[in-house]
């Protein structure tokens, strides 16, 4: 199985573009994620989706957008890229409550 | 609400020293428990997991207990290696609803030989 894919795995943009994150699982779970991380930081979670057709925004939501395209795929849209996104983002997904979490291998975006 | 707190990093230990990472949690209910780890330049994997009040999880020489009188579910380790260098995060997934699985904020190992 491929577990969780992440597209792209790096990205470099100017500040002031768009782009899309795409994040696909394979693996039939409920619940998705995408998370932040900084350097020498934890995880932030920028928004969720429990069920397919449902997003929530989690701790650091401002300035991206979800949609939850359907059961496998769980998209992070960044409108107009600021330095400050600069991160690696990751992607999770996990079946159901006391199961364990999968992610993906992460992407490297740089702002400039 | 849910809140997993772990102990700051980084960790520096010498190869073949007793590793003990704390971990404490706040849940409602009987949340479910997990260590993470984050080697360089990868995502998130699972180390380990426990389900229930004194389930004990274990792998690669790791262990951790869940202990409920005291919320707690620390990792330990006998003897670490240089390979277990990484960023080790305790994380608990909640009893039930649609809240999201909550994270520490991550512990870094370094192990040197």
């Amino acid at each position: 199985n491929a577990g969780v894919t992440q597209t792209p795995k790096f990205q470099v943009l100017k500040t002031g573009q768009s782009m899309t994150l795409q994040c696909a699982q394979d693996m039939n779970h409920n619940s998705m994620y995408w998370y932040r991380q900084d350097p020498g930081m934890g995880l932030r979670l920028i928004y969720y989706s429990a069920s397919e057709g449902t997003t929530d925004k989690g701790e650091v939501p401002n300035g991206y957008n979800v949609s939850r395209l359907n059961k496998r795929e769980f998209s992070l849209r960044l409108e107009s890229a600021a330095p400050s996104q600069t991160s690696v983002y990751f992607c999770a997904s996990i079946y159901g409550s006391h199961t364990e979490a999968f992610f993906g291998q992460g992407t490297r975006l740089t702002v400039v | 609400g849910n809140s997993v707190t772990q102990m700051e990093g980084p960790v520096t230990l010498s190869e073949e020293a007793f590793l003990t990472i704390n971990c404490t949690y706040t849940a409602t209910g009987y949340p479910s428990l997990f260590w993470y780890v984050q080697y360089p330049g990868e995502g998130l994997q699972l180390l380990l997991k426990a389900t229930k009040a004194d389930d004990k999880g274990s792998n690669k020489g790791f262990e951790a207990t869940y202990r409920k009188e005291t919320t707690s579910f620390h990792l330990e380790k006998g003897s670490v290696q240089v390979s277990d260098s990484a960023v080790y995060f305790c994380a608990l997934t909640p009893n039930s609803g649609n809240t999201p699985l909550v994270f520490g904020k991550g512990t870094r190992l370094s192990v040197i030989a």
